[in-house]
């Protein structure tokens, strides 16, 4: 199984502010046929099902705000907030969907100062 | 718009079963997979299985194997998910999600499972 691993585990940052959280995989999810990064970004907020935020590593999903960005491949990605707005409180998890099981990190969850 | 409506709240005792579907519109329902997955209280999202809506192929995980079953009625777009002898630790909320390929688009708003004695 692909062991993802998110950090920090949470994460308290100032409106207007960057947010980063990194997402490390064990095995590389980098499918070399297409050059595609098999990895996906959600938001959860409390009492709702994860969004989508952002697929092939790097691409939004059609409606997220462009402050949101993906980046990384291989084993390594990050997820930016470039400037947090308040409803971008929420529980971030990255999953791998390259091979069975599909797995996710643990989870970040964004807090504001 | 995609929308994925799931049957409401269970409570259950200890080595029962409980069946939770998931009724699909707003798409082609044989054109995507159903995934299932699952967040135990205050923890994290544990995928649980995938099914395709087109021809019933099934992919389980391991740790289920053996007391999960999920199916499709394509006559009225809905999957289930059923969970066998369960356990206080299957406490959660389940959700189902459509698939592109492996990649989770879509969840349905979750339903709660109690399993308590």
């Amino acid at each position: 199984d692909i062991v993802m691993t998110q950090s920090p585990v949470s994460l308290t940052v100032s409106l207007g502010e960057r947010a980063t959280i990194n997402c490390k995989s064990s095995q590389s999810v980098l499918y070399s046929s297409n050059n595609k990064n098999y990895l996906a970004w959600y938001l959860q907020k409390p009492g709702q099902p994860p969004k989508l935020l952002i697929y092939w590593a790097s691409t939004r999903e059609s409606g997220v705000p462009d402050r949101f960005s993906g980046s990384g491949s291989g084993t390594d990605f990050t997820l930016t907030i470039s400037s947090l707005q308040a409803e971008d409180v929420a529980v971030y998890y990255c999953q791998q969907y390259y091979s069975t099981p599909l797995t996710f990190g643990g989870g970040t969850k964004v807090e504001i100062k | 718009q995609v929308q994925l409506v799931q049957s409401g709240a269970e409570v259950k005792k200890p080595g029962a079963s409980v069946k939770v579907s998931c009724k699909a519109s707003g798409y082609t329902f044989t054109s995507y997979g159903i995934t299932w997955v699952r967040q135990a209280p205050g923890q994290g999202l544990e995928w649980m299985g995938w099914i395709s809506a087109y021809n019933g192929n099934t992919n389980y995980a391991q740790k289920l194997q053996g007391r999960v079953t999920m199916t499709t009625d394509t006559s009225t777009s809905t999957a289930y998910m059923e969970l066998r002898s369960l356990r206080s630790d299957d406490t959660a909320v389940y959700y189902c999600a459509r698939c592109k390929g492996w990649l989770i688009d879509y969840w349905g708003q979750g339903t709660l499972v109690t399993v308590s004695s």
